[in-house]
């Protein structure tokens, strides 16, 4: 059975604090996508990954980092979280362009952050 | 920019058959459809290909019309089960890897 992972379902952060989010997947995917979701505007993308240690900003990067050291494992990193950035995050992955892979994309059960 | 879905929100009776449509500013080379239901992860529910032909998965199906960038999934005979909120994604091709999702349409299906 094909799966991402998140570490956690629920997280609580105070303000300022560093959040580290990680995603596992078991599928050999080289692309992995980390997306936050907020009630009336869908999945926004923050960062992907197309292979190890490379990344590429989405459409909201502002107050993220990411870190792909192992193909398997995509983090999301907030420096200094805020309280906007309370919000649903998933992450996801995705086969090799070209590939049957690249035409369906899994995404994990989500992380809820709340910033206090 | 994301794709724009339509309408935001129906509630139909079990039996009943909707539309979602999708609809986007920028030349598609796919679209793809997925379901989620609340508290759970988005799920996929089919892939349309530029050039390719209509999908259907169960009673779900959906057409895709590449000189309008526009694709409508069709739902006939709702279950209860259908009920979540749909996403389109949207991908450009030319080597780009990510989807673009729109803003979900909420569907809930009653007894």
């Amino acid at each position: 059975d094909v799966k991402v992972t998140q570490s956690s379902r629920y997280l609580v952060k105070r303000t300022g604090e560093k959040v580290f989010l990680e995603c596992v997947q078991d599928m050999d995917h080289e692309n992995m996508f980390w997306y936050r979701q907020d009630p009336g505007l869908g999945l926004r993308l923050i960062y992907f990954s197309y292979d190890v240690k490379m990344k590429e900003k989405g459409d909201i990067p502002e107050g993220y980092s990411v870190s792909r050291e192992k193909k398997e494992r995509f983090s999301l990193i907030l420096e200094s979280a805020s309280t906007n950035q309370t919000s649903m995050y998933l992450c996801a992955s995705r086969g090799l362009a070209g590939a049957e892979s690249y035409n369906e994309q899994f995404f994990g059960p989500g992380t809820r952050l709340t910033v206090l | 920019q994301q794709p724009v879905q339509s309408p935001q929100a129906v509630i139909l009776r079990e039996g009943e058959d909707a539309v979602i449509n999708c609809s986007s500013s920028k030349a598609l080379y796919s679209v793809h459809w997925y379901r989620q239901k609340h508290g759970e992860a988005p799920v996929f529910l089919m892939i349309l290909l530029k050039g390719g032909e209509q999908k259907g998965h169960e009673k779900i199906s959906a057409s895709f019309n590449e000189k309008k960038q526009q694709s409508s999934l069709y739902l006939t005979a709702s279950q209860l089960s259908y009920s979540g909120t749909y996403f389109c994604g949207t991908d450009s091709g030319a080597g780009s890897y990510q989807l673009t999702f729109g803003k979900g349409t909420k569907l809930s299906v009653i007894p």
